[in-house]
């Protein structure tokens, strides 16, 4: 079945760590996406990608980097720059078509030690 | 810029009851409208779109018409189950952009 994958579902940081979120999808999708939800809120985009070795920053880019070496990956670090990583973790991929809807993963839950 | 106003949550109901989440947008053009549906510690799943006016989406007993003329694609379900709760997103992407605009959310919680 096709579809997106993200792991590891539960992942704990230590102050001052890097950490890797990761996200694979086999859709055949141009466009990938992460998507950061805090708890009671909706979704704010962090960084999108249309094709490989190209990606844009979203909303709330600052503390984050991306790459996108294959298409059917989009992993996201976590860097020490981002001072409030506590946060559900959604990725999300799409065909670059205009109106098409996006499908996710399970996502990550990124917890501070 | 493209934007989705939901009702805000949360909201509580009995099973049985008939729920309807409201859904307004902004948006230049003609947009594809959407309602995703996010369970309990997972992630978002595609519950019904629309992409055109006057079309009607529907999925699992719910239903949602986009109107054109309120700029508006309400969400609805005659009978509520406990299975149902969970958080009901609005989301819309332009005909020319493949970037979707979220509503923030509604909370859905049905008692048995």
């Amino acid at each position: 079945d096709g579809g997106i994958t993200q792991s590891p579902k539960y992942l704990f940081r230590k102050e001052g760590q890097n950490v890797t979120l990761s996200c694979e999808q086999n859709l055949n999708h141009d466009a990938m996406y992460w998507y950061r939800q805090d708890p009671g809120q909706g979704l704010r985009l962090i960084y999108y990608s249309q094709i490989v070795n190209d990606f844009q920053k979203g909303d709330i880019a600052e503390g984050y980097s991306v790459s996108r070496e294959k298409k059917e990956s989009f992993p996201l670090t976590v860097t020490s720059a981002q001072k409030n990583p506590t946060a559900f973790y959604l990725c999300a991929s799409s065909l670059l078509t205009g109106g098409q809807p996006q499908h996710f993963g399970d996502g990550t839950r990124l917890s501070i030690l | 810029g493209d934007s989705v106003t939901q009702m805000e949550g949360p909201v509580t109901l009995s099973e049985e009851a008939f729920l309807t989440i409201n859904c307004t947008y902004t948006a230049t053009g003609y947009p594809s409208l959407f309602w995703y549906v996010q369970y309990p510690g997972e992630g978002l799943q595609l519950l019904l779109k629309a992409t055109k006016a006057d079309d009607k989406g529907s999925n699992k007993g719910f239903e949602a018409t986009y109107r054109k003329e309120t700029t508006s694609f309400h969400l609805e379900k005659g009978s509520v189950q406990v299975s149902d709760s969970a958080v009901y997103f609005c989301a819309l992407t332009s005909s020319n952009d493949y970037k979707l605009s979220f509503g923030a959310g509604t909370t859905v919680t049905v008692r048995a």
